[in-house]
C-alpha cells in the first residue's frame, strides 16, 4: 500500500461547481498535513495546511480525519483558475520525514 | 520574497557522464530536500538535508550522491548518469519544527534528459 495515495483524477467539472478531493495516508505516526497546487510546468505551491479542527480559506475547505487517517480537499464556486493538480503532503513519522501523493488533477471547464 | 534558484531549467547529458544540479535558498532554511517528479509517479523524495553536512536518504537514492558545504546551497550528484534518471529533478527548503514551518519552498525545477 502507498504511504500517500490520491485519485489521480481527472475531475473535469463545470465553472461554478463544488469538487472534493481525498488523500488517505497510511501511517498513523504521521503529524503535518498539506494541499499543495501545481500548475502545468510549473514547481509545486503551498495551497494551505490541514488542521485537526479543519480550516477554511476563502472558497477552499481542508479537513483532517486522523480516525480514518484521510484529509480533504473542498473547493467551492470553482474558477478556470483553479485547473491544476493538487498534491496532497504528508510529514512526520521519522525525522522530517516528508511525502508527497501523486496528485489529482483539476479540470474547469467553462 | 522568497527564492529557491536552480542552476539549469533544461539540461541533456550522455549516459555514465557525472551531472551535478545545483540549488540555491536565499530564506536561512536549514532543511533542504531533492525530489524528482515523473509522471504517474508523483514527487519522491531522493536526499534531504537539515544542516551544513548533513544528509539523509529519501526514498529513492540509488544512483544519487548530495553534497551541502553551505547552508543556503544543496547539490545533487549523478555519479553516472542512466536513461532511467531522465526525470523532473525539483529542489526545495523548509524551516525546521511541525505545522506551518514545514512549507516547503520549491525551486523551478531542472529537466534532466539522458541519452
Amino acid at each position: 500500500r502507498k504511504e500517500v495515495e490520491q485519485d489521480p483524477g481527472p475531475f473535469n467539472v463545470p465553472e461554478g461547481a463544488t469538487v472534493a478531493f481525498n488523500c488517505t495516508y497510511s501511517n498513523s505516526a504521521s503529524q503535518s498535513f498539506f494541499w499543495y497546487r501545481q500548475d502545468c510546468r510549473k514547481e509545486p505551491k503551498l495551497l494551505m495546511s490541514v488542521y485537526s479542527s479543519g480550516n477554511e480559506d476563502g472558497r477552499f475547505t481542508a479537513q483532517l480525519n486522523r480516525a480514518s487517517q484521510y484529509i480533504s480537499l473542498l473547493i467551492r464556486d470553482s474558477k478556470l483558475s483553479d485547473s491544476a493538480t493538487y498534491l496532497c503532503v504528508v510529514t512526520g513519522g521519522g525525522y522530517q520525514k516528508v511525502t508527497f501523493g501523486t496528485g489529482t488533477k483539476l479540470q474547469v471547464i467553462p | 520574497d522568497v527564492k529557491v534558484t536552480q542552476s539549469s531549467r533544461y539540461l541533456v547529458k550522455r549516459t555514465g557522464e557525472k551531472v551535478f544540479l545545483e540549488c540555491v535558498q536565499d530564506m536561512d532554511h536549514e532543511n533542504m530536500f531533492w525530489y524528482r517528479q515523473d509522471p504517474g509517479l508523483g514527487l519522491r523524495l531522493i536526499y534531504f538535508s537539515y544542516d551544513v553536512k548533513m544528509k539523509e536518504k529519501g526514498d529513492i537514492p540509488e544512483g544519487y550522491s548530495v553534497s551541502r558545504e553551505k547552508k543556503e546551497r544543496f547539490s545533487l550528484i549523478l555519479e553516472s548518469a542512466s536513461t532511467n534518471q531522465t526525470s523532473m529533478y525539483l529542489c526545495a527548503s523548509s524551516l525546521p519544527g511541525q505545522g506551518t514551518d514545514n512549507e516547503q519552498f520549491f525551486g523551478p525545477g531542472t529537466r534532466l534528459t539522458v541519452l
